[in-house]
């Protein structure tokens, strides 16, 4: 539930791979999520998976999913300048109840 | 034409005062949020409604009080505001029973400074 774990930063350069890491604790949960929030915005929906998948693709954004490890990644292809941001992962653990992640700050190195 | 709406963006006020944070939806939803972001950008809940009802109130001090008088609003008063309450405070909506994902549209945030 509480305890969504990310690294806090990371650092790329513009055009290689970014991979994002999360570990979230309740294996009931239905649907985990990708947010990205930019500076002095809210958050905004990326992507979502699906419990009993263990991968989705959507454009750039590659989502994993480890359920035994709890471990969810967000990978994103081609990293621009414009994908600096805060990248927070959620878990609907049931119902109403979303537990986020500490949110992982992505730097793009132009 | 905007989903999630509050107001004010920002909010700068003493300490002991009691101030307001207005939520609007018009997606629709039928469950509204109040999440807390810190310094540190951790987010955490406060509250959730449920078409009116309060569904989840977690480990919030009882100087926050939220109201929704209808599914499309839910506001949050914070009495005797203290420097502690100083936050970026995110309204979020979802609609319930959805099928697939019940995802989360968030507020642009109301941004609290307690001097």
């Amino acid at each position: 539930g509480e305890d969504v774990e990310q690294s806090l930063f990371l650092s790329v350069r513009e055009g290689d791979s970014s991979v994002i890491n999360c570990t979230y604790t309740d294996s009931s949960s239905t649907y985990l999520y990708w947010y990205k929030q930019e500076p002095g915005a809210g958050l905004q929906l990326l992507t979502y998976i699906f419990s009993n998948m263990d991968m989705k693709q959507d454009q750039r954004l590659t989502v994993l999913l480890n359920k035994k490890d709890k471990h969810l990644s967000l990978r994103i292809a081609d990293t621009q300048t414009g994908d600096s941001a805060i990248y927070f992962c959620a878990e609907n653990v049931r119902g109403n109840q979303f537990y986020f992640g500490t949110g992982t700050s992505l730097t793009v190195i132009p | 034409d905007t989903a999630v709406s509050q107001t004010p963006k920002y909010l700068v006020t003493q300490m002991g005062n009691d101030k307001s944070i207005k939520c609007e939806q018009n997606l629709g939803h039928d469950t509204m949020y109040w999440y807390k972001q810190d310094s540190k950008k951790f987010l955490k809940i406060m509250f959730s409604y449920n078409n009116k009802e309060l569904i989840i109130n977690e480990t919030v001090p009882n100087r926050f009080s939220p109201k929704s008088p209808d599914k499309a609003h839910l506001n949050l008063h914070i009495n005797s505001l203290e420097l502690g309450d100083s936050a970026v405070y995110f309204c979020a909506s979802s609609l319930q029973g959805a099928l697939g994902a019940n995802v989360l549209t968030f507020g642009a945030g109301s941004r609290l400074t307690v001097l």
